[in-house]
């Protein structure tokens, strides 16, 4: 898992909270990621931020939000918006990527439940 | 954009037989193929990667090929062992976007 710390690793909400999953990096990686896992697919990415203070929407970004104001800091929050949040969330980073792929590195992940 | 499809989705094998899982893609703009490992309830370890302008490479007892032709690589993972088994994804990257995953293969290796 590197120097990718995602904290906590099991997380319990009721349904209409929101949450905020932490993310931080000590590998000076510019690029960070945000990844949901479901039993059965893929990682789908939520979220990824090249730079602080910029980032895009992956594929299913409706109902989280994000924010990059420190390069070892990548929060993301599981807003009350998200209809089926109970998933393993994964962050990752990596030294750049937009221009030039380089490998991710990924933290060690959250379950979270909404019951 | 792009796409990834990942067969075989369950993979069981004996230990000491090889393993081998393939993956295609769909935009031939994607340059950058890694492989991650995942151990249950743990996050995915990059195990092997490569990248368009090679056909091929090799780390002991793993290795991939990719054929941009046909636009698939493959997994070959030799002499098995039950620490092998664990969930196997693929997935594609083109520049300016971000990796795209396969579904991901559950290799399971018996003693």
């Amino acid at each position: 898992d590197g120097g990718i710390t995602q904290s906590p690793k099991y997380l319990f909400r009721k349904e209409g909270q929101n949450v905020t999953l932490s993310c931080e990096q000590n590998l000076n990686h510019d690029a960070m990621y945000w990844y949901r896992q479901d039993p059965g697919q893929g990682l789908r990415l939520i979220y990824y931020s090249q730079i602080v203070n910029d980032f895009q929407k992956g594929d299913i970004a409706e109902g989280y939000s994000v924010s990059r104001e420190k390069k070892e800091s990548f929060p993301l929050t599981v807003t009350s918006a998200q209809k089926n949040p109970t998933a393993f969330y994964l962050c990752a980073s990596s030294i750049g990527g937009r221009e030039i792929p380089y490998e991710q590195y990924f933290g060690p992940g959250t379950r979270l439940t909404v019951t | 954009g792009e796409n990834v499809e990942q067969h075989p989705s369950t993979l069981s094998v004996q230990e000491g037989d090889s393993a081998v899982i393939k993956c295609t893609y769909s935009d031939s703009a994607s340059n950058y193929f890694p492989w991650y490992k995942q151990e249950l309830g743990k996050g995915p370890q990059l195990i092997i990667d490569i990248r368009s302008n090679v056909g091929e490479k090799k780390d002991q007892r793993i290795a991939v090929t990719l054929n941009k032709t046909a636009k698939h690589f493959s997994l070959h993972i030799t002499e098995t062992q039950p620490e092998d088994s664990a969930v196997y994804f693929c997935a594609a990257h083109q520049a300016g976007t971000a990796l795209i995953f396969g579904k991901g293969t559950t290799l399971s290796v018996s003693s």
